[in-house]
């Protein structure tokens, strides 16, 4: 089965400073590839997500990276602020089944 | 507010008990999706239905089940509950897989504590 890799597994920095998540994947079959955010005790929410077929995607201050060939993908955070303190999952699909990366818990100081 | 409806949200219950937790998928959906989080852990997957049927497994227990109804609505049924099972227990639904197109979105969760 698939199997995600995400790292750092914590990640503190400096407000204003860019954050950036890495991620790789076994199953060559996987096409899809979302981003979640999620706030303690709260659920998980997309922020982002690429398809198979594109190499870079963003949304104002987030930006998400594949590289189909490596198996791994990347999401980028600039001028980080306070509010994106969370912990941040990677996934990956094949059409069947969405598997997480362990997770990422991004501190943004102040 | 996601459109994914989880229900209850904390329980708590005995060892040795059963629970069952409910999960109504966004409208239209039909894919429905049920995941574990541990206490600083990840989302562990558990199983996903497709309109009716059971299409992946993942780290799914034998102590546990699920199923999806008719009306598209889903259980997952906990058994024989053991202090580990104590978690977050995640529904997800999307239109129809989860591969491009078929965003999964999450329901709020419900909080299960094993005493």
């Amino acid at each position: 089965g698939e199997n995600v890799e995400q790292h750092p597994s914590t990640l503190s920095v400096q407000e204003g400073d860019s954050a950036v998540i890495k991620c790789t994947y076994s199953d060559s079959a996987s096409n899809y590839f979302p981003w979640y955010k999620q706030e303690l005790g709260k659920r998980p929410q997309l922020i982002i997500d690429i398809r198979s077929n594109v190499g870079e995607k963003k949304d104002q201050r987030i930006a998400v990276t594949l590289n189909k060939t490596a198996k791994h993908f990347s999401l980028h955070i600039t001028e980080t602020q306070p509010e994106d303190s969370a912990v941040y999952f990677c996934a990956a699909s094949n059409d069947y089944k969405l598997s997480f990366g362990a997770g990422t818990t991004v501190t943004v100081r102040a | 507010d996601s459109g994914v409806t989880q229900t209850p949200k904390h329980l708590i219950t005995a060892t040795g008990q059963r629970v069952t937790l409910r999960c109504s998928p966004r409208s239209g959906d039909l894919s429905v999706y049920w995941y574990q989080q541990s206490l600083d852990q990840g989302l562990q997957f558990l199983i996903q239905y497709y309109n009716g049927e059971e299409r992946a497994k993942g780290n799914i227990l034998e102590r546990f089940s699920a199923q999806q109804f008719p009306d598209l609505h889903s259980e997952l049924n906990l058994s024989s509950l053991e202090l580990g099972d104590s978690a977050l227990y995640f529904c997800a639904s999307s239109p129809g897989g989860s591969g491009p197109g078929n965003t999964i979105y999450f329901g709020e969760g419900s909080w299960l504590t094993v005493v």
